[in-house]
């Protein structure tokens, strides 16, 4: 059991380029969460998926889309990057709708835009 | 709006002191809180939640709804307690929207 696995683990971009983050999960969980964590900031919520096909914005979706055309997987798309999106994302998923729900997390990915 | 409050960064204490991580906390309704961990070099993972009213680690934590915080205690701080401590607070509306404080770093010195 892999838990939340998330690829790559590193990336540097110049501004404009664009590049998708993917995450995976085998708990067959049916929350996905993507999350950016910033010093001083803590974890924002980006997007979140309560469900295959489905898709909602967070607190700071500019500059970001999702997918989630599988259960399992949680695409984080930046279509052209910019240097405040310099950031370690995390990916995390849940079983239900529950908010007593433990959220389960990625191992994260370091983007560096320049 | 819900919202958590995490007022220091940076707690230092000595190997065998005994530690306390503050978190206050803004909700109309009745939240769910939890205490996430993030060591050094690993991935966020849950300490504990209210709910449980369990001890993990020697953690406990107790939700004051009158004062609205969930501070998180141990009496006798490890150096291997070291690490990146996140308050969490649940607030339901058909989802499991989950709001983070901004982070207590643990340092605790040998």
């Amino acid at each position: 059991n892999a838990g939340v696995t998330q690829t790559p683990k590193f990336r540097v971009l110049k501004t404009g380029q664009s590049m998708t983050l993917l995450c995976a999960q085998d708990m067959n969980h049916e929350y996905m969460y993507w999350y950016r964590q910033d010093p001083g900031m803590g974890l924002r919520l980006i997007h979140y998926s309560v469900g295959e096909g489905t898709t909602a914005k967070g607190e700071v979706p500019d500059g970001y889309n999702v997918s989630r055309l599988k259960k399992q997987n949680f695409l984080l798309g930046l279509e052209s990057a910019a240097p405040s999106q310099t950031s370690v994302y995390f990916c995390a998923s849940s079983y239900s709708v529950g908010s007593t729900d433990t959220q389960y997390f990625g191992p994260g990915t370091r983007l560096t835009v320049l | 709006a819900q919202r958590v409050t995490q007022p220091e960064k940076l707690l230092s204490v000595f190997k065998g002191a005994p530690v306390e991580l503050k978190c206050n906390y803004s909700y109309s309704g009745s939240p769910e809180l939890f205490w996430y961990v993030q060591y050094s070099r690993q991935r966020l993972q849950l300490l504990l939640r209210h709910i449980s009213r369990e001890s993990i680690k020697g953690f406990t934590a107790d939700l004051n709804k009158g004062e609205t915080s969930f501070h998180l205690k141990k009496p006798f701080a490890q150096e291997e307690d070291s690490a990146m401590y996140y308050c969490a607070l649940s607030g339901g509306g058909g989802y499991q929207k989950v709001t983070f404080g901004i982070g207590t770093k643990l340092q605790v010195i040998p």
